[in-house]
């Protein structure tokens, strides 16, 4: 079965550089959601969209963005690197239960970004 | 203090031990209580999902809420060497899987499950 993809699977930064993290979730699904997961610590939710609209916020640094695309991708597009910022991001997909889904939140397996 | 508190662990048993593993938490709002596996370099994997209070049983797997208290608890029977995983509670107050409905983590616990 199709699961949610994350690419790049790994990313090495210089401090103050940009960094771009694509996720495309589960066919069907319509809603993503970014996690940060540091070293040791619990993923902590970013951002999350819902039929390409910015549904909900958590604690994303104003010098990370991200949007979802009409073919419901997203991007998390993180500037100005700061070494804080070495973490694995996960991303996830669901489709909402109105809808006929499960609600149920798939994780894909994560892009580790190493800010140097 | 965090919204969801779970030891860290590490916990070590041998194979075929009963695990019990908990987490509790200060937000009176939380109504949807997860459980996740999480592998090493492996994305959340969806364990058990409760609504409310009560418990709810899948194979070996048992989770148990306790809203008065702020606690939930996941026990594995028969534990085996293959659930050896870091396990992550998580909960929401929202719909989950809704267009509000992101999760808070706790730690995670570190298991081990020796043969």
């Amino acid at each position: 079965a199709a699961g949610v993809i994350q690419s790049p699977r790994h990313l090495i930064k210089e401090k103050r550089e940009t960094a771009t993290l694509k996720c495309y979730p589960i066919p069907r699904h319509d809603t993503v959601y970014w996690y940060q997961q540091g070293p040791g610590q619990d993923p902590q939710f970013l951002i999350s969209f819902y039929e390409k609209m910015q549904s909900d916020k958590g604690s994303i640094p104003d010098r990370f963005s991200a949007q979802q695309f009409s073919d419901y991708h997203s991007e998390l597009n993180m500037s100005s690197l700061e070494l804080g910022d070495s973490a694995l991001y996960f991303c996830a997909s669901s489709f909402p239960i109105a809808g006929g889904g499960t609600g149920e939140l798939f994780f894909g397996e994560g892009s580790r970004l190493t800010v140097l | 203090q965090k919204e969801v508190e779970q030891d860290p662990g590490p916990l070590s048993v041998p194979e075929g031990a009963i695990v019990s593993l908990n987490c509790t938490y200060s937000n009176s709002a939380f109504q949807y209580f997860m459980w996740y596996r999480q592998y090493s370099r492996k994305g959340p994997e969806l364990l058990m999902y409760t609504y409310s209070s009560g418990n709810k049983e899948d194979g070996r797997f048992t989770a148990q809420v306790d809203k008065s208290s702020k606690y939930i608890s996941l026990f594995i029977r028969d534990s085996q060497p293959s659930d050896s995983a870091t396990y992550l509670c998580a909960m929401s107050a929202h719909v989950y899987g809704g267009s509000q409905g992101n999760l808070i983590f706790g730690k995670g616990t570190k298991l081990s499950v020796k043969p």
